[in-house]
């Protein structure tokens, strides 16, 4: 099946830091989308974007298809941006979403 | 709109037991789509149906069951409960099922039903 890693697997930024969270994939997708975990468990929808660049606010995401990757930058950090960030891709038919291993994110005063 | 909804958000069996756990798609959604995640093996994939039919099914055993009823809400049972069942049962919904990056099977997740096996 694909492989789904993402990097760093912790990260620890003061207020106001930007940072980049990287998502690498070993085969061709059809779909991928990058996720918010909340502390209480809900998966918070950031991007889908299975090619080329989105931004939202403080945040975008750029997925080179071709090289297999995807990268989010936060930047201007908040408390709130605080959690487990996931990239999740559609492969092998139907709605399966294969989850990377996350990239968990505090954010400190 | 409404989003994803699960029912119930907490629950506590004893090993043995069976469980069932309820989602309710957003509206038009058809795709209903089953996800488990522990801290061990992070977010796995269940099942997913669609149009009342199961059309993918993860590596889980035979004890984890799903149906979809005609109004596009779903159920999973597990029967047999075991310590291992301990996790964080995540439902999302799509209106298609799946396919080339049109943004049409993009999926939401509800807040998740908790299950703690003792």
């Amino acid at each position: 099946g694909i492989q789904v890693e993402q990097s760093p697997p912790d990260l620890i930024l003061q207020e106001g830091a930007n940072s980049t969270l990287r998502c690498n994939f070993s085969d061709s997708v059809n779909n991928l989308q990058w996720f918010h975990q909340n502390p209480w468990g809900q998966l918070i929808n950031l991007f889908y974007i299975p090619s080329g660049t989105k931004q939202n606010g403080r945040l975008s995401a750029t997925t080179v298809a071709t090289e297999r990757y995807s990268l989010l930058y936060i930047s201007s950090s908040q408390t709130t941006d605080s959690g487990v960030y996931f990239c999740a891709v559609l492969w092998g038919g139907g709605n399966k979403l294969t989850f990377g291993t996350g990239t968990q994110l505090k954010v400190e005063l | 709109k409404a989003g994803v909804t699960q029912t119930p958000r907490y629950l506590i069996k004893t090993r043995g037991q069976q469980v069932t756990l309820s989602c309710s798609p957003i509206s038009g959604h058809r795709s209903v789509s089953w996800y488990q995640q522990t801290p061990g093996q992070g977010l796995q994939f269940l099942f997913e149906y669609f149009s009342e039919t199961q059309r993918n099914k993860g590596n889980f055993p035979g004890r984890f069951s799903g149906r979809q009823f005609s109004n596009s809400r779903s159920e999973m049972n597990v029967s047999t409960l075991e310590l291992g069942d301990s996790a964080l049962y995540l439902c999302a919904s799509s209106t298609t099922l799946g396919g080339l990056g049109s943004g049409a099977n993009v999926l939401t997740f509800g807040a998740g039903s908790r299950l703690t096996v003792l």
